[in-house]
């Protein structure tokens, strides 16, 4: 079965620090694992995605993100908080090789703040 | 169209009255999927088609819950007697396959109101 924790409901940075949003995962199988963001009242955009290709993962906006199979986790990051990256992370997984339709599971988001 | 695109963008009913939803995949993604968004961060899968057919249904209410993807039609959601309970965003998203690894492209939502 496939879960995601996202370990943090809330994160709060200050413009210009490095942002840390973490996520663990559990997966029967071959896991694909997605960052998505959601800003207020918007649908969920995607910020990257790993599907067994390289463990370091490079986003839109500068965000990045590394897949640790040792640790099960797929944690985001970015170097230097902007202001519009205020809003709800989501970390998402899927299995790789199931026949389930692609179902993704979601993890129960992160939101960040960034302080001027 | 290169996005999702979704109608309305917010509904109110009574309680007890017919909501529709309605979902016009990108163009070239056989895979729609519809999800709930109940709390601010619980996503709920409903139900998934390829094509016209239903892929999978698990998450779908099946009462009062329906839903269709028809040729040339945008897709739709329907719930039948809505209760309170039914307030929430609903999304969907297309894919170009069913296979893990494909990302699912996201539309803006529809925000239903049960009063």
């Amino acid at each position: 079965a496939q879960s995601v924790t996202q370990l943090d409901s809330h994160v709060s940075v200050s413009e210009g620090t490095p942002v840390l949003l973490r996520c663990n995962y559990s997966s029967s199988y071959s896991p694909s694992l997605f960052w998505y963001v959601q800003h207020p009242n918007k649908g969920l955009q995607l910020l990257l995605k790993y599907t067994s290709a390289a463990t370091l993962v490079k986003g839109i906006n500068g965000f990045e993100a590394e897949f640790k199979k040792s640790e099960t986790s797929f944690h985001l990051t970015k170097p230097s908080a902007h202001m519009s990256d205020a809003a709800e992370y989501f970390c998402v997984v899927s299995d790789l090789r199931a026949n389930t339709g692609n179902q993704f599971y979601f993890g129960t988001g992160t939101s960040l703040t960034v302080i001027p | 169209g290169e996005e999702v695109a979704q109608t309305p963008k917010h509904l109110v009913r009574g309680e007890g009255q017919k909501a529709k939803l309605y979902c016009a995949p990108i163009k070239g993604h056989s895979y729609v999927f519809w999800y709930q968004q109940v709390l601010k961060n619980e996503f709920k899968f409903l139900i998934s088609f390829q094509n016209e057919n239903v892929f999978d249904e698990t998450g779908m209410p099946k009462e009062r819950f329906s839903a269709k993807c028809l040729p040339n039609s945008p897709c739709s959601l329907e719930i039948q007697a809505t209760k309170l309970e039914d307030s929430a965003v609903y999304f969907c998203a297309s894919s170009q396959s069913y296979s893990g690894g494909y990302e699912q492209y996201f539309g803006p939502g529809t925000r239903l109101t049960v009063t």
